[in-house]
């Protein structure tokens, strides 16, 4: 059974620029989660999507979007690149909507 | 005052030991609590899903819920080196489809 996949691995990008991060979650899952983890701020909860409709938001600046296909793979966008956007986006589906989360390996951004 | 606490650690024990991993929270409505380890450049990877107050087994692993006093617990016996990761809690509420993730804890088991 594959896992959660989240591409690409590591993108390194300027600031000003924008970003676009892919997530396919596990077939039949129909949650997708965002995540952005940093070494100060741990993990910190982006977005989630059920059915193609978003279903929660995390306390983020308009420049972070995303949204989900009828297929439930998922991709979120980051505009206008910031320094301090640097992070481990992490993506995560799951059956249930909220918990039971099987997590991606990440995507590692790097703006410069 | 955060919602769930965590200590960041690190955390170092020798092989073979009992180890606690904690986490406080403050919000009596979390119905479900479950326990991530996270390796390296890794994302985390469920090890523990519980719903009750009480214990829960898997193999070397024991997930304790008191939600009484608001404090949860991931036991793990006859550590491994293998188990050297970060472990982060993580709290579910149905009102407001809340998941809320604590800081992590850094464990390092020495051979």
């Amino acid at each position: 059974k594959a896992g959660v996949t989240q591409t690409p691995r590591y993108l390194i990008k300027t600031r000003g620029q924008q970003v676009t991060l892919s997530c396919s979650p596990i077939s039949g899952h129909r949650s997708v989660s965002w995540y952005q983890q940093t070494p100060g701020q741990g993990l910190q909860f982006l977005f989630e999507y059920f059915s193609e409709t978003q279903r929660n938001k995390g306390n983020f600046p308009g420049r972070f979007s995303g949204r989900q296909f009828s297929n439930s793979r998922s991709e979120m966008n980051v505009s206008t690149l910031e320094l301090g956007d640097s992070a481990l986006y992490l993506c995560a589906s799951s059956f249930h909507l909220g918990y039971g989360y099987t997590f991606g390996s990440g995507t590692r951004l790097t703006v410069v | 005052q955060k919602e769930v606490e965590q200590d960041p650690g690190p955390l170092s024990v020798p092989e073979g030991a009992i180890v606690s991993l904690n986490c406080t929270y403050s919000n009596s409505a979390f119905q479900y609590f479950m326990w991530y380890r996270q390796y390296s450049r890794k994302g985390p990877e469920l090890l523990m899903y519980t719903y009750s107050s009480g214990n829960k087994e898997d193999g070397r692993f024991t997930a304790q819920v008191d939600k009484s006093s608001k404090y949860i617990s991931l036991f793990i016996r006859d550590s491994q080196p293998s188990d050297s990761a970060t472990y982060l809690c993580a709290m579910y509420m149905e009102y407001g489809n809340k998941l809320v993730f604590g800081a992590g804890t850094i464990l390092r088991v020495k051979s």
